[in-house]
């Protein structure tokens, strides 16, 4: 069966670390990946989009991998802060031209002053 | 702001009713998608289209439904609805290929 799985555990760090999070794939095949924020009550905010044949793509304190061989995606915040304390979603786009958009459940990420 | 707006943002309604959700997306953006999310769940994938066509679809139960206009507005109907539909149900659009821009929802008390 499909499954994007990403860790249900929240993620705790402290101010000024960085937060590695994971997305695992499995019987999808995405034309590319996204990373979404989401706060509680409020809508999914787009924040970085990765394609296929890219490795690593990089907006300010924010990193994204994508290992098609491994089906697998990490998502860096360097240097977190508090404010950065929210749910991160990893979203497959399928390669259908329309874009089917998937989401994986979720890690949530508390960062600790 | 996102650029795409829900209405209503709170619904309060019995089980058996009907009610629609209406979503405006972002000026140029095509795709619609719409999404449930129970209480500490996931995002599910109900329904997506494409410039007024149905191009992909999720757990939609067929009590759902939903529509994209001309307008590029769309609409998700949720009738006969019992209990277990109370939710978050978010609009999403997206140009062809990019990221999807979110509305702010509606939440749905089915009581």
């Amino acid at each position: 069966s499909q499954k994007i799985e990403q860790n249900s555990e929240a993620l705790n760090i402290q101010e000024g670390k960085t937060a590695t999070l994971t997305c695992n794939y499995t019987n999808y095949s995405p034309a590319y990946l996204q990373w979404y924020r989401q706060d509680p009550g409020r809508g999914p905010v787009f924040l970085l989009l990765i394609r296929e044949n890219e490795k690593e793509k990089r907006k300010e304190r924010l990193k994204v991998t994508f290992d098609t061989t491994l089906k697998q995606s990490l998502f860096h915040i360097t240097a977190s802060q508090p404010a950065d304390s929210a749910t991160y979603l990893c979203a497959l786009v399928m390669n259908t031209g329309f874009q089917k958009l998937v989401f994986g459940t979720g890690t949530r990420l508390l960062v600790s002053p | 702001d996102s650029g795409v707006t829900q209405t209503p943002k709170h619904l309060i309604t019995a089980t058996g009713q009907r009610v629609t959700l209406r979503c405006s997306p972002r000026s140029g953006d095509l795709s619609v998608y719409w999404y449930q999310q129970s209480l500490d769940q996931g995002l599910q994938f109900l329904i997506q289209y494409y410039n007024g066509e149905e191009r992909a679809k999720g757990n939609i139960l067929e009590r759902f439904s939903a529509q994209q206009f001309p307008d590029l507005h769309s609409e998700l109907n949720l009738s006969s609805l019992e209990l277990g539909d109370s939710a978050l149900y978010f609009c999403a659009s997206s140009a062809r290929r990019g990221g999807a821009f979110f509305g702010q929802g509606t939440r749905l008390t089915v009581v």
